[in-house]
């Protein structure tokens, strides 16, 4: 079942400009990721983010969670035309043992002009 | 990060016949492989849970005789569509996970069905 949603759905913007993509989730969490997924490829995995942190940074990446509020954000500061991509979070549903399942909201489609 | 196979990356069949897609887990023991669907524009939609030398966990809604999963080995899961159907067509994408308590899961390439 899916938990995480993305939103924006679509973001366009022009190259240095800063993209910041949010996602809501349901139920609680051991950990949020980020992947990425270019247009008919397979996914990438950005970030994982555990749920006793509020920051995370790898590069141009910031990600941060909320877990009172239970949503996270990914910034990609000073874009590039080849950060245009489908970005989706996922978070792990524990089944009893604690196996991580990855289930995927609807993704925000990003855009960067050159 | 550590390398998932997916094989083919895209497959055009006939109405009716069976295609089976390959899942290889390249540097790593994959005891978990999951399976997903993806539709134009939509989410990922997990169809099945798949264990090593266990039968698949589908989610609701799938059809586990037209989708069959099997993960004989703690490198390779296969997806097999049987009798495939035109609304068959989509974007399969399979993923690995080393350990039960890892939180961590690798994802294929992808593989594009047409069916025709």
């Amino acid at each position: 079942s899916q938990q995480g949603e993305e939103d924006p759905q679509a973001l366009s913007i022009q190259e240095g400009e800063n993209a910041t993509m949010n996602c809501s989730y349901k139920t609680s969490i051991n950990n949020l990721q980020w992947y990425r997924q270019n247009s008919g490829r397979g996914l990438v995995h950005l970030i994982l983010i555990r749920s006793n942190e509020r920051e995370k940074h790898s590069g141009r990446l910031r990600v941060t969670l909320d877990t009172s509020k239970k949503s996270s954000s990914l910034l990609i500061t000073a874009s590039r035309a080849a950060d245009t991509a489908s970005y989706f979070c996922a978070t792990g549903p524990h089944a009893s043992g604690g196996s991580y399942i990855p289930t995927f909201g609807r993704g925000t489609s990003l855009i960067v002009h050159p | 990060g550590a390398v998932v196979s997916q094989h083919p990356s895209r497959v055009i069949c006939k109405s009716g016949t069976s295609v089976k897609i390959e899942c290889r887990s390249l540097d790593f023991q994959a005891t978990t492989m999951f399976w997903y669907r993806q539709f134009p524009k939509q989410s990922l939609m997990l169809m099945a849970t798949s264990n090593e030398g266990s039968k698949a966990t589908y989610e609701q809604g799938v059809e586990k005789d037209k989708f069959l999963i099997n993960h004989a080995s703690l490198t390779l899961s296969t997806l097999t569509v049987t009798s495939a159907h035109p609304e068959d067509s989509s974007f399969y994408i399979c993923s690995a996970r080393a350990g039960q308590r890892n939180t961590e899961a690798f994802f294929g390439q992808g593989t594009r069905l047409t069916v025709v």
